[in-house]
């Protein structure tokens, strides 16, 4: 079992549409969770952080998490084009260092 | 604002070939990465550096070396360079605490033929 699993997609929603991404975890010390967006041939870029359980929103992005059910999710609302790419969620779990897990990572399509 | 800065861009070594990946930061973080990214794998940890002075491997080390030269800098060398070390490497560095995440460099992509 991986620590971090996603589906791997492609996810395709309709420009306008919520996109809703979502990713679990194997490890239960884990203490907080990224979700990175990653452009084809690009680095991934920080989009969310959320630590607690509940949901957390930050313009058209909300994240969510669950630690009971070890699950965290990534609604994108108004899909836009732009939006098309490679989300990666990742899970920290600190210690001796700070030990991020990264899933394989959704890919996003947004069609206009 | 650099934040994390990866030389080169891009390699191509034959197989044999020794190179070494540079890695700084200028944000004052403590802790640095090297990761590896392929296809289907997802990113993978080579290795880390909690702090200036101190190194400790990943997930899949082997094939490779690091050096944390200070608390800017962090390299990566691979002595004898192998197909299957063919990938897109990423540097990313944090702060220490539990809500610090990684930023990332832009990535080297490299080809060992």
């Amino acid at each position: 079992q991986k620590e971090v699993e996603q589906n791997s997609g492609p996810l395709s929603v309709p420009e306008g549409a919520i996109a809703s991404l979502n990713c679990t975890y194997s490890d239960r010390g884990s203490q907080s969770f990224f979700w990175y967006r990653q452009y084809s041939g690009k680095s991934p870029e920080l989009i969310m952080s959320i630590y607690s359980n509940g949901d957390k929103e930050d313009g058209r992005f909300t994240a969510q998490l669950n630690k009971a059910s070890q699950y965290v999710s990534l609604l994108i609302r108004d899909s836009q084009p732009s939006d098309s790419a490679t989300y990666l969620c990742a899970a920290l779990k600190s210690g001796g260092y700070q030990k991020v897990t990264f899933g394989t990572g959704t890919k996003l399509q947004v069609i206009p | 604002n650099a934040g994390v800065t990866q030389t080169p861009k891009f390699q191509v070594l034959k197989t044999g070939q020794s190179m070494t990946l540079q890695c700084a930061q200028d944000m004052n973080h403590n802790s640095m990465y090297w990761y590896r990214q392929d296809p289907g794998m997802g990113l993978r940890l080579i290795y880390y550096s909690a702090s200036e002075g101190t190194t400790d491997k990943g997930e899949v080390p082997n094939g490779y070396n690091v050096s944390r030269l200070n608390k800017r800098e962090f390299s990566l060398r691979l002595e004898s360079a192998a197909p299957s070390q063919t990938s897109v490497y990423f540097c990313a560095s944090s702060l220490q605490g539990a809500n610090s995440p990684l930023h990332f460099g832009n990535g080297t992509r490299l080809t060992v033929t």
